[in-house]
């Protein structure tokens, strides 16, 4: 069975920070694989995808992100946290029946 | 303006009381989606569609319906709702591709007692 797993149900950084926010899948095949942010009281807006092609991918508000088929990983970083970063973060897959699993989302809070 | 609607927008209901949430979107799109977010589990999807016509079991089912018959609406159905369906509902579409990105809805907050 296909699953998304998102280490740290919170994860906390300094402003200015690195910011590291984990998947990992398992998927039979090739997944493609989406990263949303969910700021407070809102839908989920995309941050980034990777489909096919180029392993490193960039997104909106300085965020990217790798996939690496042989860690079965799609880990979101940015090189330095702001305090507008802070929300609520998931990670999905789409697989070959149209399904799609989400992650059980990471929030990511800013410290001052 | 390209959006995908929802309403109502809250709701406060109770156990047994047949209830409809709308979904609507301008985009043309192919494919739509529920989902319930609940605090821990992260979102999980409920029916989605592909088209016209065409619908599908996500992993949380039961207790739900929807139907497609207009490409713009994908409304979602409780025909007896109980406590455990109190949740956050979203809505979403995208075009059509799996690599398309999926647009969502603001959300339906929802209260059974």
């Amino acid at each position: 069975a296909q699953s998304v797993t998102q280490l740290g149900s919170h994860v906390s950084v300094s402003e200015g920070a690195l910011v590291l926010l984990r998947c990992n899948y398992s998927s039979s095949v090739p997944p493609y694989l989406f990263w949303y942010v969910q700021y407070p009281n809102q839908g989920l807006q995309l941050l980034l995808k990777y489909t096919t092609g180029a392993t490193l991918v960039k997104g909106i508000n300085g965020f990217e992100a790798e996939f690496k088929k042989s860690e079965t990983s799609f880990h979101l970083t940015k090189p330095s946290a702001h305090m507008s970063d802070a929300a609520e973060y998931f990670c999905d897959l789409m697989n070959r029946d149209d399904k799609i699993i989400f992650g059980k989302g990471t929030r990511l809070h800013i410290l001052p | 303006e390209a959006q995908v609607t929802q309403n109502p927008r809250y709701l406060i209901t109770v156990t047994g009381k047949k209830l409809t949430v709308t979904c609507s979107q301008n985009m043309n799109h192919e494919y739509m989606s529920w989902y319930r977010q609940d605090p821990g589990l992260g979102l999980r999807q409920i029916y989605y569609s592909m088209n016209v016509e065409v619908t599908d079991k996500g992993d949380v089912p039961e207790g739900y319906k929807v139907s497609r018959k207009e490409k713009r609406n994908f409304p979602l159905i409780l025909e007896s709702p109980s406590p455990n369906q109190t949740s956050l509902y979203f809505c979403a579409s995208r075009p059509g591709r799996r690599t398309d990105t999926q647009y969502f809805g603001p959300g339906t907050r929802l209260t059974v007692l």
